[in-house]
Formats: C-alpha cells, sequence, structure tokens
C-alpha cells in the first residue's frame, strides 16, 4: 500500500464551480497534513496545512482532514483559470519529518 | 527576498562528472530538506539535515550521494559520477522548526540537473 494515495485522474471544472481532491494515507500516527500546488516546470507551492480533525477554510481553500478515515481533502471554491495546475498531497507521518507525497491530481480550469 | 534560494537553476553534466546542488534555507529556518522528482513521477524525500548534523538520510541511494549543511554557509547536495538516471529536478525546502504543528516546509525553486 502506497503511503499517500491520490486516486482520481485530471480533472476538468468550469469556472466558477467548485472542484474536489481527495487523498488517503496510510500512516495511522500521522500528525501533519499539507496541500500543495505545481505549476507546470515549476516548484511545489504550499496552499494549505491542517494538523487537526475537521475543516480549515483560508479564502477559496478549505481543506478537510478524517484521522478515522485516514482522509483529507481538498475544495477549491470559484475556481478560476490561474488555479490549473497539478495539486499534491503531502503527509508527515509519525516519528520523523519527511514529507511523503501522493503523485498529484492535474486541475483544469475552463474558462 | 527571504525565500528559499537553489543554484544553479539548471545543470548539465556529462556521466561520470560531479554534481554539486546548493540551496539556502528562508531567513530564520534551520531545517532543510532535499526531494528529487524524477520526470513523470512524484516528489521523493532524499535528506533532511540541521546545521552540520543530518538527521535523517533515508531516502538517500547508499552510492555516489552526499549532502550536508555546514555551520556557515547553504546545504550542498553532491551527486558524483553522475549517471543519466539522475536526470531529474533537485528541490531544496526549509521549515522554521520540526515540531509536529510549525514543520511546515518551503520550497526553492530547484535545480534542473541534465546528464547527457
Amino acid at each position: 500500500q502506497k503511503e499517500v494515495e491520490q486516486n482520481s485522474g485530471p480533472l476538468s471544472v468550469p469556472e466558477g464551480a467548485i472542484a474536489s481532491l481527495n487523498c488517503t494515507y496510510s500512516d495511522r500516527g500521522s500528525q501533519s497534513f499539507f496541500w500543495y500546488r505545481q505549476y507546470s516546470g515549476k516548484s511545489p507551492e504550499l496552499i494549505m496545512f491542517i494538523y487537526s480533525n475537521g475543516d480549515k477554510e483560508d479564502g477559496r481553500f478549505t481543506a478537510q482532514l478524517n484521522k478515522a478515515s485516514q482522509y483529507v481533502s481538498l475544495l477549491i471554491r470559484d475556481s478560476q483559470p490561474s488555479d490549473s495546475a497539478t495539486y499534491l498531497c503531502a503527509v508527515i507521518g509519525d516519528g520523523n519529518n519527511r514529507l511523503a507525497f501522493g503523485k498529484g491530481n492535474q486541475v483544469v480550469v475552463i474558462p | 527576498n527571504a525565500g528559499v534560494m537553489q543554484n544553479p537553476r539548471h545543470l548539465v553534466r556529462r556521466r561520470g562528472q560531479e554534481a554539486r546542488l546548493r540551496c539556502s534555507p528562508m531567513k530564520g529556518h534551520s531545517h532543510v530538506y532535499w526531494y528529487r522528482q524524477l520526470p513523470e513521477e512524484g516528489l521523493k524525500f532524499m535528506v533532511y539535515l540541521q546545521k552540520e548534523n543530518i538527521i535523517d538520510e533515508s531516502g538517500m541511494p547508499k552510492e555516489r550521494f552526499s549532502a550536508e549543511f555546514p555551520k556557515e554557509g547553504p546545504s550542498i547536495l553532491r551527486i558524483q559520477q553522475v549517471v543519466r538516471g539522475d536526470s531529474a529536478a533537485y528541490f531544496c525546502a526549509s521549515s522554521l522548526t520540526g515540531a509536529k504543528t510549525r514543520r511546515e516546509q518551503f520550497f526553492g525553486p530547484g535545480t534542473r540537473l541534465t546528464v547527457l
């Protein structure tokens, strides 16, 4: 079982709609959860982090964490063409400080 | 600019040469991480360092790769006798602390290594 899984294929959403991304992780002791955005040819940019169960909102982004289900999600409200990128879920497991990344989900926002 | 800095941004080496990648963390950050992104693959952890100490090198290949973070100056990732399979983007990240609730990692622009 992979440490961090992002199973959805490319996601196309119309401008103004909500994009929903999901991620599961295998280490039940994980404490820290992150979403990064990566444009093609660029470096990952931290957009959200969450440490406690529940929802965390920052602007148009909402991260949701459910530790019992080992599940993290990211919602992007009022999607804009500039949101078109690959979104990487990353988790720090128990007892270490290394980020384990999922393979990413490509989001395409259609004007 | 207080962001993570990496140089060079692009590096071309021939097989058998050495590659040296440099990383200066964000101002005030003392925790440095190196990650590698191979073409069409995900980001993979390589090594975690603090000043003068390697904390976690569980992701480093056993041979040819080494990393350091001296008391003065940038962190350096060194690849000896490069092979074509080393061609990748190498990213450095830094964090303020290693504490469980304050360890957000911020990435530099990366070094794109091409081995001919």
